[in-house]
């Protein structure tokens, strides 16, 4: 257990939808991270946020959102939902950004059919 | 642009017989190199970050090393439970996120 948490475990909807994938990071981390994992493509960064602020963008469409909030849960919001988007989305942290390891969570399956 | 390219794709091994899984890459400046496990539909599971070549770490059956322009993940006497795809990724010098590579997935027979 990487002390990650993140819910749903899955989410089933429909195409044009819009969803919101939640995470918690380990005690103590400051960095949270966005990845999208399918299976052509492997895992692809999205978005970092350090201590509630914006650090680095990945590929990230600009139909999908995210933010950290104070008590430094993050929330990954896709609206517009396509079936391309169906992929495993995984949140990680660490303790501040840079070279501190990143531990990911259990991910969210998100299937959009 | 930083690449990173994990060789085999796929790797099917008798359980006891060791091998070599080969993480190669080109970065303007390696900051770090990271290699993860991951079973079908978990998140990946952390095993070793290694900073510098010549660099060596091991745990378990597991042993990780580093050169200018690869990294090898050896797994001695293998058993079916290390049956997972292994992930590498690397962290540039600059204010990057880590790039990873695809993976290999690999198979443990008992």
């Amino acid at each position: 257990d990487s002390g990650v948490t993140q819910t749903p475990k899955h989410l089933i909807t429909a195409t044009g939808q819009r969803v919101t994938l939640r995470c918690s990071p380990r005690s103590g981390d400051l960095s949270v991270y966005w990845y999208q994992q399918s299976l052509d493509q492997g895992l692809q960064f999205l978005i970092q946020y350090y201590n509630g602020e914006e650090r680095a963008k990945g590929n990230i469409l600009e139909r999908f959102s995210a933010q950290q909030f104070p008590d430094l849960h993050s929330e990954l919001n896709l609206s517009s939902l396509e079936l391309g988007d169906s992929a495993l989305y995984f949140c990680a942290s660490s303790l501040q950004g840079g070279r501190d390891t990143q531990y990911f969570g259990p991910g969210t399956r998100l299937t959009v059919l | 642009e930083d690449q990173v390219t994990q060789s085999p794709e796929a790797l099917r091994l008798q359980e006891g017989e060791s091998s070599s899984l080969n993480c190669s890459y080109t970065v303007s400046g390696l900051r770090g190199l990271f290699w993860y496990r991951q079973d079908p539909g978990k998140g990946p599971e952390f095993l070793f970050t290694l900073y510098s070549a010549g660099e060596e770490k091991e745990k378990e059956r597991l042993k990780a090393t580093l050169t200018k322009k690869e990294s090898f993940l050896h797994i001695t006497a293998p058993k079916p439970e290390d049956s997972a795809t292994y992930l590498c990724a690397l962290l540039n010098s600059g204010n990057t996120p880590l790039v990873f590579g695809k993976g290999t997935r690999l198979s443990v027979i008992a």
